[in-house]
């Protein structure tokens, strides 16, 4: 079955970059879209990014260009990078997958279990 | 960007009673090349991620009861659980898929009166 599981440090440092990868299993990451949900604690959810495995990115102007995603294909993975992070980067991040992006069906039918990434000194 | 809106924030419904979310957007989803709303529904349990519910307005994902029920069109559109268990108290939120920026709804909280 789709698996997907989130990884990275829980504990980023105002200013630094948050760095998160995304293991997919049970389906290839090259026949899909692939985004980035966040949700501060208690709040809502908010899109970050896409990918699409030949590099097709796409990403929220709210976090301007502090966003960098990335897909390694090889390893069934994708990527998440937010710099110059700030205590209101503090929330649960997910990894999502698209379910039929090539028709316009940009909902998100798998997610991971999230990761909890807390921004403090 | 598309802005969502739902109402209420949350509701109290007794066992086995109909309850009934809102969610407004603030254009228009539906295509009209394809007659189709971009809009989908989840669900979210404390400490879980989103599970999706419906789909294109009004199609039901697999696996999930036929208490729920997705409709509307346009700008405005309904979930509705016909009867509600204990398992269904949770966070509901729409979202659209009509364009990027992907945009969630606040979220209404179901719960059991």
């Amino acid at each position: 079955q789709v698996q997907l599981q989130e990884s990275g440090p829980g504990l980023v440092k105002p200013s630094e970059t948050l760095s998160l990868t995304c293991t997919v299993s049970g389906v290839s990451i090259s026949s899909y879209y692939w985004s980035w949900i966040r949700q501060p604690p208690g709040k809502g959810l908010e899109w970050i990014a896409y990918i699409y495995y030949n590099g097709n990115t796409n990403h929220n102007p709210s976090l301007k260009s502090r966003v960098t995603i990335s897909v390694d294909s090889s390893k069934n993975q994708f990527s998440l990078k937010l710099s110059s992070v700030t205590a209101a980067d503090t929330a649960v991040y997910y990894c999502a997958r698209h379910r039929d992006g090539d028709f316009g069906g940009h909902f998100f039918d798998y997610w991971g279990q999230g990761t909890l990434v807390t921004v403090s000194s | 960007d598309i802005v969502m809106t739902q109402s209420p924030d949350s509701l109290a419904v007794s066992l086995g009673e109909r309850a009934t979310i809102n969610c407004k957007s603030s254009q228009s989803v539906l295509y009209s090349s394809n007659n189709k709303n971009y809009l989908a529904w989840y669900q979210q349990k404390p400490g879980q991620p989103p599970k999706l519910l419906i789909y294109w307005a009004s199609t039901r994902e697999s696996g999930v009861p036929d208490r729920f029920s997705g409709s509307g069109s346009g700008t405005d559109f309904t979930l509705t659980i016909s009867s509600l268990q204990a398992e269904d108290v949770a966070v509901y939120y729409c979202q659209q898929y009509y364009t990027t920026p992907f945009t969630f709804g606040p979220g209404t909280k179901v719960d059991i009166k």
